[in-house]
This record gives C-alpha cells, structure tokens and sequence, in this order.
C-alpha cells in the first residue's frame, strides 16, 4: 500500500470555478502535511501546511482529518496561474512521503 | 541567499559510468534530502542526512551513496549507471522536521542513462 494517495485528475475547469482535491495517507502515526505545487518540469515548492484546525490562505484552504487519515485541499475562484500539479506531503519519522499528484488544468 | 543549488542541470550518461550529483545549501539547514521523480510519479526518497556525518536510506537507495561532510553539501553518487535511473533528481534541504517545518527544493539534475 503506498504511504500517500491522491487522484492524478486532471482536474478540468473553468476560470472562476472551485475545485477540490483529495489525499489519504497510510501511517496514522504521520506527524505533519503539506500541499506542494510543482509546476512542468520545474521543483516543488510549498503551497501551504495543514493543520488540524484547518487553515486558510487566500483562495486556498486545507483541512486534516486524523481520523479518517485523509487531506484536502479546496482552491476556491480558480486563476488560469493556478494550472499545475499538487502534491500531498506527509512526514513521518524524519521521511517526508509524496503522492504522485493532482494535475489541474484551469480552463479559459 | 541562493537557497539549494544543484548540479549539473542535465547529463546523458552511458551504461555503468558513473558520476557525482552535487548539491549545496546556504541556509545552514540541518536536514538534506535527496530524491528522485519519475515521469508521472511523486518524488520518492533516495538517501537523507539529520546532520553533518549522519545520513540514513530512504525508500530507493539500491545503486546510490551519499556523503555529509559539512552542512552545506550533500552529494549523490551513482556507482554503475542503469537505465533505471533515469529521471529527475531534486535535492531539498530542511532546518528540521518539527511540525510546519517546509522543504526547499533545488532545481533538480536530469538524468538520462542509455
């Protein structure tokens, strides 16, 4: 069973549209998570740590539950700049663990 | 600061060469990681350091070897190259891995091996 699990979508929408995306980890001893962009052939970078309580940044909003060891991650009014791959991130135990990856494509 | 530099940018190499990735961080950053990403995949973790003289196996480290001498570098060696070690590796650095910690990625070296 692999650690992390997200959709590999593609996600197609249209400008302006709000869009969610899923992820579920395996170790319910995992101590922190992460949304990551990564754009075509270019690095990660980080989109935003997720909380228990959830949190929110800008049109971006994740949410943890521990109980049910799954992630999200809610884009909310979608840009065309917005179009690229989120990856969930999990660490456990000094390893940070990746799913392969939600591509997005938003949509003129 | 130039964050996490790597080393080369890209290399084609034959069967069985062998060659150095190089990586360096600025940011005195006690965690290094090494990982690699194949077409479609997530990164999946090679090799990683705590620490200057510390380093301990990932998920995939058959056919590599790392070294941390000092803080900033952390190289990856690749002994006999296989054309399953084709990809794209990316370095990332951490000052640790408490809660809300974040990685900083290099910009990756891509490997061709025919």
């Amino acid at each position: 069973r692999k650690e992390v699990e997200q959709d590999p979508g593609p996600f197609n929408v249209p400008e302006g549209a709000t869009v969610a995306f899923n992820c579920t980890y395996s170790n319910s001893a995992s101590q922190s998570f992460f949304w990551y962009r990564q754009d075509c052939r270019k690095e990660p970078k980080l989109l935003m740590s997720v909380y228990s309580s959830g949190n929110e940044d800008g049109r971006f909003t994740a949410q943890l539950n521990r109980a049910s060891q799954y992630i999200s991650l809610l884009i909310r009014d979608s840009k065309l700049s917005d179009s690229a791959t989120y990856l969930c991130v999990v660490n456990s135990f000094n390893k940070f663990y990746f799913g392969s990856g939600t591509k997005l494509n938003v949509k003129p | 600061n130039a964050g996490v530099t790597q080393t080369p940018k890209f290399r084609i190499l034959k069967i069985g060469q062998s060659m150095t990735l190089q990586c360096t961080q600025d940011m005195n950053h006690n965690y290094m990681y090494w990982y690699r990403q194949d077409p479609g995949m997530g990164l999946k973790l090679i090799y990683y350091s705590v620490g200057a003289g510390i380093t301990d196996k990932g998920e995939v480290p058959n056919g590599y070897n790392v070294s941390r001498s000092t803080t900033e570098d952390f190289p990856l060696r690749l002994e006999l190259a296989a054309p399953s070690q084709t990809s794209v590796y990316f370095c990332a650095s951490s000052y640790s891995i408490s809660r809300g910690e974040t990685q900083y990625f290099g910009p990756g070296t891509r490997l061709l091996v025919l």
